[in-house]
C-alpha cells in the first residue's frame, strides 16, 4: 500500500513564502503530483515531479527526493487567492492510479 | 471543450434508494476514475477504468458499481444508499501515463438520510 503524510493546516501572511511538505512510502514510485483545491471546488493540477530536484512554475515550485520519500511545494509571494487546500498524490508503476494525502489547508491573511 | 462534466451537482437520497452519478469527458481520455472526498480523509479512489470495457476496483469499492461502455462516459451506481455514502464525489480523467495530470469534474454532493 501507500502511506502519504501531510500536515493539516498553516497560516501565512500575504506576500510571504510558505512550504508545504509531503512524505510518502510506496513501492514502484512513478511520480508525485501537487493539486490545489479551493473550498467547494474540484482539485486542479499544479505540478509534477518524477525525478529528484526542483521544478519551478512561476510562483510555485515543487521539490522531490525519491530516496527520502519526500516532496515539498513552495508558494512564493503569497496572495489571498492562494488560500486553499494543497494535495499531494503519488502514482505507482503499472497503472495511473493516484493515492492522495489528506491535504494541507493554507490560510493567507492580510 | 467542456472537459469533465458531472451530474447532478447535489442529491439527497433516503437509505436504501439507488441512483447513478453521471460523468462524461470530451477530451478522448482513456483513463477515468471516481473518488470520494470526506472531511479529514482526503480523496479516496472508488473505481477506475483504463479504457472502454475495462474497469477495476480502487481503495473503497464496496456499495458502488461502474461500467465503461464508451470512452466518454463513466457512470457510478449506488446500489442501495447508506448514510456512510454521504460524501462529495469527483470524477476525473487523464490521457494515460506520463506527465499526465488528472482533470477533475466539479463534483456531486450526495447526502443520504
Amino acid at each position: 500500500g501507500q502511506n502519504i503524510d501531510q500536515p493539516t493546516e498553516m497560516t501565512a501572511t500575504e506576500g510571504a513564502i510558505v512550504q508545504i511538505n509531503c512524505t510518502y512510502q510506496t513501492s514502484g514510485f512513478n511520480g508525485l503530483f501537487w493539486y490545489q483545491q479551493h473550498a467547494g471546488e474540484a482539485p486542479t493540477f499544479l505540478s509534477y515531479n518524477v525525478l529528484d530536484g526542483l521544478e519551478e512554475k512561476g510562483r510555485f515550485s515543487s521539490f522531490l527526493s525519491r530516496s527520502k520519500g519526500y516532496s515539498y511545494l513552495l508558494l512564493k509571494e503569497l496572495q489571498m487567492k492562494d488560500s486553499a487546500s494543497y494535495l499531494c498524490a503519488v502514482r505507482r508503476y503499472g497503472n495511473n492510479r493516484l493515492a492522495f494525502g489528506k491535504g494541507n489547508q493554507v490560510v493567507v491573511i492580510p | 471543450n467542456a472537459g469533465v462534466t458531472q451530474t447532478p451537482k447535489f442529491q439527497v437520497l433516503k437509505t436504501g434508494q439507488s441512483m447513478t452519478l453521471q460523468c462524461a469527458q470530451d477530451m478522448n481520455h482513456e483513463y477515468m476514475s471516481w473518488y470520494r472526498q470526506d472531511p479529514g480523509m482526503g480523496l479516496r479512489l472508488i473505481h477506475y477504468s483504463v479504457g472502454a470495457g475495462i474497469t477495476d476496483q480502487g481503495e473503497v469499492p464496496n456499495g458502488y458499481n461502474v461500467s465503461r461502455s464508451t470512452t466518454e462516459d463513466f457512470p457510478l451506481r449506488l446500489l442501495s444508499a447508506a448514510p456512510s455514502q454521504t460524501s462529495v464525489y469527483f470524477c476525473a480523467s487523464s490521457q494515460g501515463l506520463g506527465v499526465d495530470e488528472q482533470f477533475f469534474g466539479p463534483g456531486t454532493r450526495l447526502t443520504v438520510l
